[in-house]
């Protein structure tokens, strides 16, 4: 079954440094998403990319934030500086199609950030 | 906008008895609705959906979820607890314009021998 595969599971990283999160999406998804859990809270949504674009972000992602698909294949989240809250567990999901269809998104397993 | 409200952020249960979480929702547009359920450390795995036509909807494991919109609810029920059930469980909303999912709370459902 197809599957969405996020790497690494687990990511230490000390404050103000960059962190990459790598996501391989289901491959003939279009619409490619990032959400992110605190430990012991609700998933929150942090942005939509679709035709190599963002379709949509939320307030979390600021500045510090952005995504990329720079191949075929892989969809990034990279924050530029971590600060200590942006510990979190990274969710990246995919969807078939966007507008005009029952969406469905498809999880990842998450990867781990810890900001030390 | 949407939002999910998910009653209760525990629910404890014995093994055999029937379980109910409960979600209500709010959208200006038809919705659709998902339960996610998460097991310790690790991601999220969809349980069931509504998107139009039956409003009870049957999904893995033997939950299954009713969607009333007079009552603006999607509640998730189980006739019989198991102790694998014990996991952290997500209503969601979605609709036609597709860009994101909005999630519950969540409700984290623990099973009793």
């Amino acid at each position: 079954e197809p599957e969405v595969t996020q790497t690494p599971s687990h990511q230490v990283t000390q404050m103000g440094q960059e962190v990459i999160l790598r996501c391989v999406p289901i491959s003939n998804h279009l619409y490619f998403y990032w959400y992110r859990q605190i430990l012991g809270q609700k998933v929150e949504f942090l942005v939509s990319f679709y035709n190599n674009e963002i379709s949509e972000k939320s307030e979390i992602f600021d500045d510090q934030f952005s995504v990329e698909r720079p191949d075929g294949s892989n969809f990034t989240l990279k924050i530029r500086s971590t600060k200590l809250e942006d510990s979190a567990m990274y969710f990246c999901a995919s969807t078939v199609q966007g507008a005009s269809a029952v969406q469905e998104a498809f999880f990842g397993q998450g990867t781990r950030l810890t900001v030390v | 906008a949407q939002s999910v409200t998910q009653l209760g952020s525990h629910v404890s249960v014995s093994e055999g008895a029937l379980v109910l979480l409960r979600c209500n929702y709010s959208s200006s547009v038809p919705p659709y609705l998902f339960w996610y359920v998460q097991y310790p450390n690790q991601g999220l795995q969809l349980l069931l959906k509504y998107t139009t036509g039956a409003t009870l909807v049957k999904g893995i494991n033997g939950f299954e979820a009713e969607f009333k919109k007079s009552e603006t609810s999607f509640h998730l029920t189980k006739p019989s607890a198991h102790m694998s059930d014990a996991a952290e469980y997500f209503c969601a909303v979605s609709n036609t314009g597709g860009f994101k999912t909005i999630f519950g709370a969540g409700t984290r459902l623990f099973v009793k021998a």
